[in-house]
């Protein structure tokens, strides 16, 4: 159980285009979603919480325009990296928390971008 | 705010041999600690957890006990295989929304 999915797992995308990624919860309703962003050899670096529903919020220094999460379900929320460039170039992972165990989340495999 | 501060690697050890990473954290109250592995090229896993002083957390063979008086949770396993090596991030979780605060990340490395 508490499997997380994530589309695409790898994309290569030219500067100026928009990429959208896909985060599932798939055993599970996930009334919180994160997104983090990991940079080579990094740690985590959370960007956003979206809440099901709701507006995310958005972590200090992420520009939210440029980086749109949407929640329209309980088990799915997508990022749009809008006008890419290649500093968007990053490991972007998802995570969501399991409405009965609020303290714990399950993460995505992840998905490489790459722009061009 | 929280944080977590974790030994910095890169760790190289040989098969069997014993393994620690020291994990220390700020929190208030008193957090849920976990310890979160990264294989090559994938997302995080959680390898282990626990949510009160004095629980111990253990999953393959890691073992980690949440030490409330010196807020650590150190990861150790008695005889690593070279299927561990991966990076080991040691968080904790916190707040209304639960958010998680990393380490910094451990890389492991197994040789045979």
């Amino acid at each position: 159980g508490a499997v997380v999915s994530q589309h695409p797992s790898r994309v290569i995308c030219k500067s100026g285009t928009s990429v959208k990624i896909e985060c599932r919860s798939l055993d599970f309703q996930a009334t919180t979603m994160f997104w983090y962003r990991q940079f080579p050899k990094k740690s985590l670096m959370l960007m956003a919480t979206s809440n099901e529903g709701s507006k995310a919020t958005y972590e200090q220094g992420v520009e939210k325009d440029k980086f749109l999460i949407n929640h329209a379900s309980l088990t799915l929320s997508t990022l749009t990296v809008t006008s890419a460039h290649p500093e968007d170039s990053s490991f972007y992972i998802c995570s969501a928390r399991d409405l009965g165990i609020p303290y714990e989340q399950y993460f995505g495999p992840g998905t490489r971008l790459t722009v061009t | 705010g929280d944080s977590v501060t974790q030994m910095e690697g890169p760790v190289t050890l040989s098969e069997e041999a014993f393994l620690t990473i020291n994990c220390t954290y700020t929190a208030t109250g008193y957090p849920s600690l976990f310890w979160y592995v990264q294989y090559p090229g994938e997302g995080l896993q959680l390898l282990l957890k626990a949510t009160k002083a004095d629980d111990k957390g253990s999953n393959k063979g890691f073992e980690a006990t949440y030490r409330k008086e010196t807020t650590s949770f150190h990861l150790e396993k008695g005889s690593v295989q070279v299927s561990d090596s991966a990076v080991y991030f040691c968080s904790t979780v916190g707040g209304s929304n639960y958010k998680l605060t990393f380490g910094k990340g451990t890389l492991l490395t197994v040789n045979p």
